[in-house]
């Protein structure tokens, strides 16, 4: 299984709005209703921020979102603060019964 | 609170056997729930490596599947990772997790950096 695809950098100033998406086939993403998305600061481990394409847990702030258009899902911050300035995964669950991680997106807030 | 911790050798020489445990606690591994490994080579993106569920099914990355194997040992509370022929291109950061009920990953260990070298 290949790797979703994640663009390498995005970047927002404070206060605007930023998408971050992730693409990957009819056996991932396009098939899945098991999209996640996951915030890395370095040295730390992944945190969930979004779950089934669009659920965020408890305790992640409503400026994060996330959606799914056919075989691409998407996250989107609104609000930038600096505190957002980090990777971001994407995950899938597949038509195979295993997992697959994106490339991650390193953000950055100018 | 469900708390995971990685636990293992932080060198394995070239073609030796990898061998991680995950201590869970705060939750019976016996009770439900996939749990998986996950792992982050130094300075790139994660790659997942496989799950196992309570019971025993196993499922893993396509790519390593040869050389992985995942058991649970329920008395203990411990889930493991054996990574055989290991190389260079197999350190990294490895993480135990466990999933939520919509297949996604809530849990994580703190990671443990594994390093393949003579």
């Amino acid at each position: 299984q290949s790797a979703l695809t994640q663009p390498a950098s995005v970047s927002g100033s404070p206060g605007q709005s930023i998408t971050i998406s992730c693409t990957g086939t009819s056996s991932d993403i396009g098939g899945s209703k098991y999209v996640s998305w996951y915030q890395q600061h370095p040295g730390k481990a992944p945190k969930l921020m979004i779950y089934d394409v669009s659920n965020r847990p408890s305790g992640v702030s409503n400026r994060f979102s996330g959606s799914k258009s056919g075989n691409t899902a998407s996250l989107t911050i609104s609000g930038l603060q600096a505190e957002d300035e980090s990777d971001y995964y994407c995950n899938s669950y597949t038509t195979s019964s295993t997992w697959v991680f994106g490339g991650g997106t390193k953000l950055t807030v100018l | 609170q469900v708390q995971l911790q990685e636990s293992g050798p932080g060198l394995v020489k070239p073609s030796e056997t990898l061998s991680l445990t995950c201590t869970v606690s705060g939750y019976s591994i016996s009770s439900g729930f996939y749990w998986g490994w996950i792992r982050q080579p130094p300075g790139k993106g994660l790659e997942w490596i496989g799950t196992i569920y309570h019971i025993g099914d196993t499922y893993y990355n396509p790519s390593l599947k040869s050389r992985v194997t995942m058991s649970v040992d329920t008395s203990k509370n411990q889930f493991s990772l054996k990574l055989i022929s290991v190389t260079a291109a197999d350190t990294a950061v490895y993480y135990c997790a466990r999933d939520g009920a919509f297949l996604e990953w809530p849990y994580w260990g703190q990671g443990t950096l594994v390093t393949v070298s003579s």
